[in-house]
């Protein structure tokens, strides 16, 4: 069965400072990765998606996240936090069961921003 | 357009009551699912379905009822409400023409069982 490690629960980042959050997956076959946002009392927003090709993929709002198939880990980070990035972040992997999308979520890493 | 649809936002139940939140969808996504959100835990699978008749189970099924007679609505039924379904519900829906579809999610449904 598939599963989403993210380890760390919470990350606290001062407003300017690199960010980066661990997700390690576990999938038997080519892993559709998913990095999606929820801010509070918001539904879940997509960052950015890695189903083939470059390991290196751009989202929005400044994300990339790079797939690392020798240590099943697929990393979201960002150059520079700004306060309004102070969210949680889920990592999710999917199986496609021939009409849509099942995901596998991880368990969150809450994301504050210092000023 | 107005996305997934989510109502009630807010419901407090008693033990053993039941309801109905529902999912509306108006982009005329084949596949619809509920998901769950519990602290510590993500979001885990409810039920699914790929469309109109047809439906299916997802990881924590027991405790929830799911029918599908319109592409556009896919209500989760509670029987009977017990404290362990306290959580928050979040309807999602796509396409289901290949992987690449983009999951859009509702803007969930808070749901207290006293």
């Amino acid at each position: 069965a598939q599963s989403v490690t993210q380890p760390d629960i919470h990350i606290t980042v001062s407003e300017g400072a690199s960010l980066e959050l661990r997700c390690n997956y576990s999938y038997g076959a080519t892993p559709y990765l998913f990095w999606y946002v929820q801010s509070p009392g918001q539904g879940l927003q997509l960052l950015l998606k890695y189903f083939s090709g470059d390991t290196l993929v751009q989202g929005i709002k400044g994300f990339e996240a790079e797939f690392k198939r020798s240590q099943s880990s697929f990393n979201l980070r960002k150059p520079s936090v700004h306060w309004s990035d102070a969210a949680e972040y889920f990592c999710a992997v999917a199986s496609f069961t021939g009409g849509g999308n099942k995901l596998t979520f991880g368990t969150g890493t809450q994301l504050k921003v210092e000023l | 357009n107005a996305g997934v649809t989510q109502t009630p936002k807010f419901q407090v139940l008693k033990t053993g009551q039941s309801m109905t939140l529902q999912c509306a969808q108006d982009m005329n996504h084949e596949y619809m699912s509920w998901y769950r959100q519990d602290p510590g835990m993500g979001l885990r699978l409810i039920h699914y379905s790929v469309g109109a008749g047809i439906t299916d189970q997802g990881e924590v099924p027991n405790g929830y009822n799911v029918s599908r007679s319109t592409t556009e609505d896919f209500p989760l039924r509670l029987l009977s409400a017990a404290p362990s379904q306290t959580s928050v519900y979040f309807c999602a829906s796509s396409y289901r023409r290949d992987r690449n579809e983009k999951l859009f999610f509702g803007s969930g449904t808070q749901l207290s069982v006293l």
